[in-house]
């Protein structure tokens, strides 16, 4: 499967405990994305990435969260101190930068904090 | 602020009706408009964008600058159709905007 994967696909934790989640994007993609989507709502934008490069973070993403692409390849988005309003689908997609630029999403990774 | 709103949380119709998914967005230069569709248990997909100007499984999309509106129709529903429809905007080069979603019905 050449599509974006991410892991894990659900993730149950306890409110207080940090989570961490990775996203695979297609091989020559150079930008990935972060969103959120809680139910009943169409995905939020959380940030997103060019190469290596963190170009745009919303103010949603809170100080609790941060996300790196370490080598420009995957990524990873970390919640620390779990809140249960953080409950919600992560979505992953990428692209290549351009006019004609098209986003691929993930799976989604499910996040239940108890 | 950008914004996209769909005032329809659900749309049903019957196979073989027309159909038409509202979408209107709020911004002030020129945005690149999408509809995304999601199937029951698979991933959010590009549906079409309005820079191609293209029909895609019989649906086709008109910005109208005017109104600020991106309404996706089709002629001729089909069972097949039914899904979750996502009208998005992203102002070049920068983050994409989603609206919150439209549940397509079409019943036999």
């Amino acid at each position: 499967d050449t599509g974006v994967s991410q892991n894990p696909r659900h993730k149950i934790t306890k409110r207080g405990q940090n989570v961490t989640f990775r996203c695979d994007p297609i091989s020559e993609h150079n930008r990935l994305y972060w969103y959120r989507q809680t139910l009943g709502q169409g995905p939020e934008f959380l940030t997103y990435f060019q190469n290596e490069a963190q170009l745009e973070k919303s103010r949603l993403l809170s100080d609790r969260f941060s996300a790196e692409r370490p080598k420009g390849s995957f990524s990873t988005l970390e919640i620390q101190r779990t809140e249960q309003g953080d409950s919600a689908m992560y979505l992953c997609a990428s692209s290549i930068s351009g006019s004609k630029e098209t986003q691929y999403f993930g799976p989604g990774t499910r996040l239940l904090v108890l | 602020a950008q914004r996209v709103t769909q005032p329809e949380k659900l749309l049903s119709v019957f196979k073989g009706a027309p159909v038409e998914l509202k979408c209107n967005y709020s911004y002030s230069g020129s945005p690149e408009l999408f509809w995304y569709v999601q199937y029951s248990r698979q991933r959010l997909q590009l549906l079409l964008r309005h820079i191609s100007r293209e029909s895609i499984k019989g649906f086709t999309a008109d910005l109208n600058k005017g109104e600020t509106s991106f309404h996706l129709k089709k002629p001729f529903a089909q069972e097949e159709d039914s899904a979750m429809y996502y009208c998005a905007l992203s102002p070049y080069g920068q983050n994409f905007v989603f609206g919150p979603g439209t549940r397509l019905s079409v019943l036999p």
